[in-house]
């Protein structure tokens, strides 16, 4: 069975950080990308970053570029995104997805988020 | 790069729902769906435009061409009732349309 589950999600102060993981099981998470994907509360899908094999591919949307990071320990199957600076807008649930979708010649290309893990809920309130 | 869905869709019981996902020359980019029931996690259900997952009915399929990509659900069942969510790979960043609502009436 192959499975993403996140955590480290919870009720911030704004300004504050949180580091959020995403651990893999059931398969190899460098040979995938995966995403970072949020959702507000009775809104729609936001995509957050995505970081491809072994971390040389990186990308951000513009909303969290330059407070957010993504990473990856390969040797413990997870990933991370670290969030600082942190406000109300980012109040969200939070996923982690598999990208079925390839890296070559310097570009990358998704070929669908086929697996997803259940979310975490980040609040970010005082 | 902006995509466009309507916010809701209605349908009864076996009939044909179309879901649109409008963006400028759409029909030139690849384009993703996903299903979404409330407080779970989306899950895909076409991929490549008109590709659909193991495990996905052929009453699912999808199109894309000129400024518009369709998803359409033939007979539709309650089950169906749920957020569908459209997504494009556009500039190494991932977009999605605002989603649309199916409702089974």
């Amino acid at each position: 069975q192959v499975h993403l589950v996140e955590s480290g999600g919870g009720v911030v102060q704004p300004g504050r950080s949180l580091r959020l993981s995403c651990a893999a099981s059931g398969f190899t998470s460098s040979s995938y990308g995966i995403h970072w994907v949020r959702q507000a509360p009775g809104k729609g899908l936001e995509w957050v970053a995505v970081i491809w094999y072994d971390g040389n591919y990186k990308n951000y949307a513009d909303s969290v570029q330059g407070r957010f990071t993504i990473s990856r320990d390969n040797s413990e199957n997870t990933l991370y995104l670290q969030m600082n600076s942190l406000g109300a807008e980012d109040t969200a649930v939070y996923y982690c997805a598999r990208d079925r979708g390839y890296c070559s010649g310097g570009r990358c290309f998704s070929h669908g988020l086929d697996l997803w893990g259940p979310g975490t809920m980040v609040a970010v309130s005082s | 790069y902006v995509l466009t869905q309507p916010p809701s869709v209605s349908v009864a019981p076996g009939q044909t729902a179309k879901i649109t996902c409008g963006g400028n020359n759409i029909g030139g980019k690849s384009v993703q769906w996903y299903q979404q029931k409330p407080g779970q996690a989306p899950v895909l259900v076409v991929y490549d435009d008109s590709d659909r997952p193991s495990g996905i009915p052929e009453r699912l399929s999808g199109s894309n061409s000129g400024n518009t990509a369709t998803l359409t659900i033939s007979r539709v069942e309650a089950g169906d009732e749920a957020d569908y969510h459209c997504l494009v790979w556009d500039n190494h960043s991932v977009i999605f349309g605002g989603g649309t609502k199916l409702t089974v009436l």
